[in-house]
């Protein structure tokens, strides 16, 4: 059974700071998938990570999968109130098993301004 | 609206009733799935339907659990005989085809078992 460990589970910074997130894993997956949910919505995609070894950047957000394709993490640069919110990682399994995505269990971040 | 609809967004029912949970996924997408997500966790998979193709039924975590698409659209997840453990969100999900990768997800509908 695939399983994607993530931590910190619970994450609270004041605005200004920075963080980094982890997903980790024992197995490989195909690629990875980062995913932000708001209270009393559904999880919104972010980015997808592909390629061993790949970094992606969206404005203050950067990804970075890790090169065996086992784990990836999320960095945060001077976060901001806006960010708070439940992060998730999600894996495609490495025999492409299409939206049959595996799920950490979540960072609850929170941002005091 | 262009998202994925779900309802109710809201249920509370007595233990040992039964429920059914809508989902209307958006036009055009071939793939719909169900997860459960408990309180400030992680997504857990419980099915998914691909066009014409059987149902991927792997995580149904018991036969009090079914699901039916009909029509290649509107999807109904059925909860007989409810219990108080099943008391999560249900998350519904659709894509383009299966090998898509990116879920778009609905609001959920939030299911209390008293």
């Amino acid at each position: 059974t695939q399983l994607l460990e993530q931590s910190p589970q619970f994450l609270s910074i004041q605005e200004g700071e920075n963080l980094t997130v982890y997903c980790n894993s024992s197995s490989v997956f195909s690629s990875l998938q980062w995913y932000r949910q708001e209270p009393g919505e559904g999880p919104v995609l972010l980015v997808t990570v592909v390629t061993g070894g790949e970094v992606k950047k969206l404005k203050r957000l950067t990804f970075q999968f890790g090169d065996a394709r086992k784990d990836s993490s999320l960095h945060i640069t001077a976060a901001q109130p806006g960010d708070t919110g439940l992060y998730l990682c999600a894996g495609e399994g490495a025999y492409n098993q299409g939206g049959k995505l595996i799920f950490g269990q979540g960072t609850e971040l929170s941002v005091k301004p | 609206g262009a998202g994925v609809s779900q309802s109710p967004s809201n249920k509370v029912t007595e233990k040992g009733k039964d429920v059914e949970l809508r989902c209307d996924p958006i036009s055009g997408h071939t793939a719909l799935y169900w997860y459960r997500q408990s309180l400030g966790q992680g997504l857990e998979f419980l099915i998914y339907f691909q066009g014409n193709s059987a149902p991927d039924k792997s995580g149904l975590p018991s036969d009090r659990f079914s699901a039916e698409r009909t029509g290649g659209s509107v999807s109904t997840l059925t909860i007989q005989r409810t219990q108080q453990e099943d008391s999560a969100v249900y998350l519904c999900a659709s894509s383009l085809a299966w090998d898509t990768g990116e879920l778009f997800f609905g609001e959920g509908s939030r299911l209390t078992v008293l």
